[in-house]
């Protein structure tokens, strides 16, 4: 099994959905992230989660919210889906305090189309 | 703000000839830099971690030199196998963001 598990792998929804993506990680990290990605624009940070109790916005939150269910659990939602929220979705883990040194494993990813 | 420039967008090598690639960088304190490679359809994979100028890293035919501005990574006589793009990333020493570059298309033909 993926360290790092994303459902689902693509999904086409329509405008004004709700829709909720799911991760789950079994790195037992404290540190869960979800990134979205655009061609050309690299990784942007929508949310991000220290522990269960600890949600804090990235850069481009407007639009999604998250809920972190357990140490293990991270899901992203997004309320009333939009055509511009059509991405590559990745949930991250990393390992929190002084450790990390290896850097953020990633899930494989949700393509997310909205039409 | 923090911000990473990957250069060049697009790289296509022939097997055998090596090259680098560019990721220059602006960091309000650098806790490290971050190398990934991305396969279509796949998570970024985490290559190397960077903390400081004039470090090195290898794996294989990758090289990672870190300057106190940019980044280098070196393939050496690539091989098809080293198509992907790859992905420059930045964390500072204050705080939890984690900047990415725009990332590098490297495609390796026979």
């Amino acid at each position: 099994d993926a360290d790092v598990t994303q459902t689902p792998r693509n999904r086409i929804t329509k405008t004004g959905k709700r829709i909720m993506l799911e991760c789950s990680q079994t790195k037992g990290h404290d540190r869960m992230y979800w990134y979205r990605q655009d061609p050309g624009l690299g990784l942007r940070l929508i949310y991000y989660s220290f522990d269960v109790k600890d949600i804090n916005k990235g850069e481009i939150s407007d639009g999604y919210s998250v809920s972190r269910q357990a140490q293990a659990k991270f899901s992203l939602s997004l309320e009333s889906a939009i055509p511009n929220q059509t991405a590559l979705y990745f949930c991250a883990t990393r390992e929190g305090g002084t450790g990390g040194a290896e850097g953020y494993t990633f899930g494989s990813g949700t393509r997310l189309t909205v039409v | 703000e923090d911000q990473v420039t990957q250069s060049p967008e697009a790289l296509r090598l022939q097997e055998g000839e090596s090259s680098s690639l560019n990721c220059s960088y602006t960091v309000s304190g650098l806790r490290g830099l971050f190398w990934y490679r991305q396969d279509p359809g796949k998570g970024p994979e985490f290559l190397f971690t960077l903390y400081s100028a004039g470090e090195e890293k290898e794996k294989e035919r990758l090289k990672a030199t870190l300057t106190k501005k940019e980044s280098f990574l070196h393939i050496t006589a690539p091989k098809p196998e080293d198509s992907a793009t790859y992905l420059c990333a930045v964390a500072p020493a204050a705080g939890n963001k984690l900047t990415f570059g725009g990332g590098t298309r490297v495609l390796v033909k026979p």
